[in-house]
């Protein structure tokens, strides 16, 4: 079965430190992974999407797919970005183009 | 300005009723969504739909239902058979799988 894991509930950092917020995904073929995040009192959004490999707010994912990992990273951690981040897998096997996402991190930087 | 509105932003109800979440777009999305939000568990999904007079079951559809008669209109209705309804509720859509969901800011459901 197609599964998102986030082995870390709670992630807490000082600003300026380099973070990284793992996920880790179960699929043998190619997907489409994406991560999310959820700013205090406001909608999930989109943060990036590899397939664009893009670059948002100082945040990069790169799929590994040999380890089936797109971890989250940022070298310079802001209080800003503290939030819920969720990781979200889709496949072609994924009826509707639905999303499998992770239990979420929460992410806190500390001044 | 467009985007998905979700309504009402709180919501009450008492055990043995049913409830309707609104959840509208104008993003001219086909595929829309339903999941569920509780802590610790990430998002479930509940129902989705691909196409207007059509959708599927997710993973913890018992005690939900939907419809979507119009491809601008997902409403979800929390019956008394769901056992556990106190939750955030999201509503999602989307253009195709590559794109990702675009999501609403959410419905806070309380049993009293």
């Amino acid at each position: 079965a197609q599964r998102v894991t986030q082995p870390e509930k709670l992630l807490s950092v000082f600003k300026g430190a380099p973070v990284e917020l793992k996920c880790n995904y179960s699929y043998s073929g190619s997907p489409e992974l994406f991560w999310y995040v959820q700013y205090s009192r406001q909608r999930l959004q989109l943060l990036l999407r590899h397939i664009s490999r893009e670059s948002i707010k100082g945040f990069t994912a790169d799929l590994n797919k040999g380890e089936t990992s797109f971890h989250l990273k940022k070298p310079f951690a802001q209080e800003e970005d503290s939030a819920m981040y969720y990781c979200a897998l889709s496949t072609i096997y994924n009826q509707g183009g639905k999303l499998i996402f992770g239990q979420g991190t929460e992410l806190s930087v500390k001044p | 300005d467009g985007g998905i509105t979700q309504s009402p932003k709180y919501l009450f109800r008492k055990e043995g009723q049913n409830v309707t979440l609104s959840c509208e777009q104008n993003l001219n999305h086909d595929a829309m969504y339903w999941y569920r939000q509780d802590p610790g568990q990430g998002l479930r999904l509940i129902y989705y739909s691909q196409i207007v007079n059509d959708f599927q079951k997710g993973d913890i559809a018992e005690g939900y239902s939907v419809s979507r008669e119009k491809k601008e209109s997902f409403p979800l209705t929390v019956t008394s058979a769901q056992k556990n309804p106190t939750a955030f509720y999201l509503c999602a859509s989307s253009i195709s799988r590559y794109d990702g969901y675009t999501f609403g800011s959410g419905t806070r459901l309380t049993v009293v």
